[in-house]
């Protein structure tokens, strides 16, 4: 059973420009969430997904976006990059809405803006 | 923001020696913990978790206590290896909230 892919794994962009990350969960998954990761700080929470709807959103600016699409993928937009968006972008998939789920992480995609 | 802290940024312990890795939250709507390994160039991966009626959970080599009077979750690790160095993150899964908040991450070094 493949895990979670995430793609591209690593990438450069200028600021100014926007990005998409694209994220396939587990099959069967339908809740996908994401993360952001930067040197020395933990895992900050961006938005949680399931059946196309987006549930939560963390505490980002609004230039940080999602979507999930009908077989589970999502994306994520960052639009206007600005240095400090370089971080690890996580992704995670879960099976169900049920609160006691193991979520599974893809290996992420490392984003570096220049 | 919404953080699940830690008390140890960093542990370095004998191989074959027990480790504890410690985690204080603030969430008391907080119902649902989970403990992840993540090794470098590696998303985190699960280890253990615990629900809030619950104060002890045993796995392979691992346990996880949780005291909800003080907010402190801790994950035991017996016979540690070098494998299990790695950096350890608690989080916490808020009621309702359909997100999970992470603390900040100890690593742990495994000396052989």
């Amino acid at each position: 059973k493949a895990g979670v892919t995430q793609t591209p794994r690593y990438l450069i962009k200028t600021r100014g420009q926007q990005v998409t990350l694209s994220c396939s969960p587990i099959s069967g998954h339908r809740s996908v969430s994401w993360y952001q990761q930067t040197p020395g700080q933990g895992l900050q929470f961006l938005f949680e997904y399931f059946s196309e709807t987006q549930r939560n959103k963390g505490n980002f600016p609004g230039r940080f976006s999602g979507r999930q699409f009908s077989n589970s993928r999502s994306e994520m937009n960052v639009s206007t990059l600005e240095l400090g968006d370089s971080a690890l972008y996580l992704c995670a998939s879960s099976l169900t809405t049920r609160l006691e789920t193991e979520a599974f992480f893809g290996q992420g995609t490392r984003l570096t803006v220049v | 923001g919404e953080s699940v802290g830690l008390h140890l940024p960093t542990l370095s312990v004998q191989e074959g020696d027990n480790s504890i890795i410690n985690c204080a939250y603030s969430n008391s709507a907080s119902d649902y913990f989970i403990w992840y390994k993540q090794e470098s160039g590696k998303g985190p991966q699960f280890i253990i978790d615990i629900r809030s009626n619950m104060d002890k959970r045993q796995g392979q080599r691992v346990t996880v206590l949780l005291n909800k009077t003080v907010k402190h979750l801790s994950l035991q690790i017996a016979a540690t290896q070098p494998g299990d160095s790695a950096v350890y993150f608690c989080a916490e899964n808020i009621r309702g909230g359909f997100k999970t908040i992470f603390g900040a991450g100890t690593r742990l070094f495994v000396k052989a």
